[in-house]
């Protein structure tokens, strides 16, 4: 089938840490790869994007790489600041399944 | 301004009361979708549209129903609402399925009693 799990949250930082959440992917086909984050009482946003293998997207300071062979999509940042607190999920599209699936999230806090 | 919106924002009903929730896109997509989230379990897909009058399910279509008569609007319908539909609900939609932002409503948080 298919699916995306990332690490369990909350994920505590100090400001200018560096910051890596894991995401990785099942799918059955070729998929589009997105991050996107949920601020608190808001929906959902898109950070970035990725549709093929190799492909690096990047917003924000935020980049993840779509790594066909581990099948991984990773989210770093290099230094993260208090405004990035937030719930960040990973998630793929299939073009032949008509459907977006969406990790459970990974909540970050970032601490002054 | 281009945005998917929701209604209500917050609902409160009991068990069975038929509840309608809408939502509207101002932006020509023909993709649109319902998602509920819920603790640890991330966004689940209930529904989605392709296009007018195409509908499909998602992976958590029981006890929803929904419509999509207009390109702009596409809403989700509980029949006989139950206690384990509580959840926090959003509408969602992209130009198109693949490579494409979805943009999200605001979401809509109902309590079923």
């Amino acid at each position: 089938g298919n699916s995306v799990t990332q690490m369990e949250g909350p994920v505590t930082l100090s400001e200018e840490a560096f910051l890596t959440i894991n995401c990785t992917y099942t799918a059955t086909g070729y998929p589009s790869l997105f991050w996107y984050v949920q601020y608190p009482g808001e929906g959902l946003q898109l950070l970035l994007k990725a549709t093929k293998a190799d492909d690096k997207g990047s917003n924000k300071g935020f980049e993840a790489t779509y790594r066909k062979e581990t099948t991984s999509f990773h989210l770093e940042k290099g230094s993260v600041q208090v405004s990035d607190s937030a719930v960040y999920f990973c998630a793929l599209s299939l073009y032949n399944f008509n459907k977006f699936y969406f990790g459970s999230g990974t909540k970050l806090n970032v601490k002054p | 301004e281009a945005q998917v919106t929701q209604n209500p924002r917050y609902l409160i009903t009991v068990t069975g009361k038929k509840l309608t929730v809408t939502c509207s896109q101002n932006m020509n997509h023909e993709y649109m979708s319902w998602y509920r989230q819920d603790p640890g379990l991330g966004l689940r897909q209930i529904y989605y549209s392709m296009n007018v009058e195409v509908t499909d399910k998602g992976d958590v279509p029981e006890g929803y129903k929904v419509s999509r008569k207009e390109k702009r609007n596409f809403p989700l319908i509980l029949e006989s609402p139950s206690p384990n539909q509580t959840s926090l609900y959003f509408c969602a939609s992209s130009l198109r399925i693949t490579n494409h932002e979805q943009f999200f409503g605001p979401g809509t948080r109902l309590t079923v009693l």
